[in-house]
C-alpha cells in the first residue's frame, strides 16, 4: 500500500497570506488528523476528520481550519498566516477505530516571512 | 491542564547497553499509550501501543511498561544500536485523538 502522502513538502509564505496544504491517506483510511510540530512545542493536535466530520479539535485559533473529502483526503487552511504558525504539518491516517495506530506523511514545512 | 513530560536532554548511551526512556503524564486518564520513532526531516513512525490494563508490552527488541499509579511510561530498547538513534516520542489517548509528548532524542555511539 502506498503511504500517506502531503503536497508540497515545503512552503515560503510572508505574514497574512493564507496556505492550503494536502493530504492523501492509505488507501481504506477514513481518519486523518493534522499535527503542527515546532522545537519548542513538539507535537500539536489540530484537528481530526472521519468520513468527511471534524471528529476532534485541538487548542488552536479559527484561523486553522481543515476538511476531509469523500475519498478521504484531506486539506488543511491557514488564514492571516503569523511568523509563529512556521511549523512542520503533519498529517496522519487510521482506519478510525480506537486506539488506533495514526500513519504519518512527511510533513509539509511551512516557513512564515 | 493536562502534561505530557518527557526527557528533554538527550540521551547518550553506547552500542549494545540498555536505553530507558520516560513518559511521565499529569492530569490525565489516557486510555492507551503509543511510542513513536522519528528521524529527521520524516514523519513519526508508530512501535508499540499499551493500554490502560496492561503492564507491559514486548516488541523484538522493544518493551514498554505503563504504571497508570505512577503516571509513566517506560520505554526499553535492548541491545542497542547506532541505527536505533533518533526521537523517541510517547502519546497519550483517550478517545480517537493523540497528544504527544515533545520527544526524547536518543544517540548510541558505537
Amino acid at each position: 500500500k502506498a503511504g500517506v502522502t502531503q503536497t508540497p513538502r515545503y512552503l515560503i509564505k510572508t505574514r497574512g497570506q493564507q496556505v492550503t496544504l494536502s493530504c492523501s491517506p492509505i488507501s481504506g483510511h477514513r481518519s486523518v488528523s493534522w499535527y503542527q510540530q515546532t522545537p519548542g512545542q513538539g507535537l500539536q493536535f489540530l484537528f481530526e476528520y472521519f468520513s468527511e466530520t471534524q471528529r476532534n479539535k485541538g487548542n488552536f485559533p479559527g484561523r486553522f481550519s481543515g476538511r476531509q473529502f469523500s475519498n478521504s483526503r484531506s486539506e488543511m487552511n491557514v488564514s492571516t498566516l503569523e511568523l509563529g504558525d512556521s511549523a512542520l504539518y503533519l498529517c496522519a491516517s487510521s482506519s478510525g477505530g480506537f486506539q488506533e495506530t495514526q500513519y504519518f506523511g512527511p510533513g509539509t514545512r511551512l516557513l512564515v516571512l | 491542564s493536562q502534561k505530557i513530560e518527557q526527557n528533554s536532554e538527550a540521551l547518550n548511551i553506547q552500542e549494545g547497553k540498555t536505553a530507558t526512556l520516560t513518559c511521565n503524564y499529569t492530569n490525565y486518564s489516557p486510555a492507551y499509550l503509543q511510542w513513536y520513532r522519528q528521524d529527521p526531516g520524516r514523519g513519526p513512525v508508530f512501535l508499540l501501543l499499551i493500554r490502560e490494563n496492561e503492564k507491559e508490552k514486548r516488541k523484538e527488541r522493544l518493551k514498554v511498561t505503563f504504571d497508570t499509579t505512577l503516571k509513566q511510561s517506560l520505554f526499553h530498547i535492548t541491545a542497542s544500536q547506532p541505527a536505533d538513534s533518533a526521537t523517541y516520542l510517547c502519546a497519550l489517548g483517550s478517545g480517537y485523538a493523540l497528544n504527544f509528548g515533545k520527544g526524547t532524542s536518543l544517540l548510541v555511539t558505537p
